[in-house]
């Protein structure tokens, strides 16, 4: 079966750090999809990366899909207290049914 | 847009009793909608795929006759906890796909419910 190995599984860093966090499938990803989600709450849509080598970017944060579809990276440039949160990518498995990564805790220190 | 609503947000229930949780897709239909469980410090995990006028899909590990899944119509799922337990208490978020969109995977998150058994 498919699985997602997110690193680090958590990052403390400095407002104002940039940091990088990782998703790698054990399979070629179909649609990778990052969210945000503070514990207790709901998942925040952040991005989808369906072709490879695909890059995107919302305000401060930029994802990419390798072209092998298999490994993402999620930048955030200039991170604030407010990047703060668990951070999940999610990829379909072929089904419709999505699996998800880990996780990553960031913790950001104003 | 693609809103999907969760009720109730939480709940309490003693050890024993049955919940039941709705999720709705409010401005789409939904053919096929999704149940995770998430524990504390944990990514979420799927439990059930529910499809509209036919019988939920259950992952391995899951009790089918513990989590009784409905998805009676093309807007709404409900999750039944059955003789809920403490071991139970979690945070079930459901998802849902749109109907009539070919090939995609997007699927569109609930708030989720916050379950508590005493």
């Amino acid at each position: 079966s498919q699985e997602l190995e997110q690193s680090p599984q958590s990052l403390i860093v400095q407002e104002g750090k940039n940091l990088t966090i990782n998703c790698t499938s054990s399979k070629t990803l179909y649609g990778l999809y990052w969210y945000k989600q503070k514990y207790g709450e709901g998942l925040i849509f952040l991005m989808m990366l369906q072709k490879g080598g695909e890059e995107k970017s919302h305000e401060k944060i930029t994802a990419k899909l390798d072209e092998k579809k298999q490994q993402s990276s999620l930048h955030i440039t200039a991170s604030q207290p407010s990047h703060a949160g668990i951070y999940l990518c999610g990829a379909d498995s072929g089904t419709y049914k999505y699996i998800f990564g880990t996780g990553t805790r960031l913790k950001v220190l104003a | 847009g693609a809103v999907v609503s969760q009720h109730p947000s939480w709940v309490i229930c003693k050890s024993g009793t049955s919940v039941k949780i709705e999720c709705r897709s409010l401005d789409f239909q939904a053919t096929t909608m999704f149940w995770y469980r998430q524990f504390p410090k944990q990514s979420l995990m799927l439990m059930a795929t529910s499809n509209e006028g036919s019988k939920a899909t259950y992952e391995q590990g899951v009790e089918k006759d513990k989590f009784l899944i409905n998805h009676a119509s093309l807007t709404l799922s409900t999750l039944t906890v059955t003789s809920a337990h403490p071991e139970d208490s979690s945070f079930y978020i459901c998802s849902a796909r749109k109907r009539q969109v070919i090939d995609s995977y997007e699927q569109y998150f609930g708030p989720g419910t916050r379950l508590t058994v005493t």
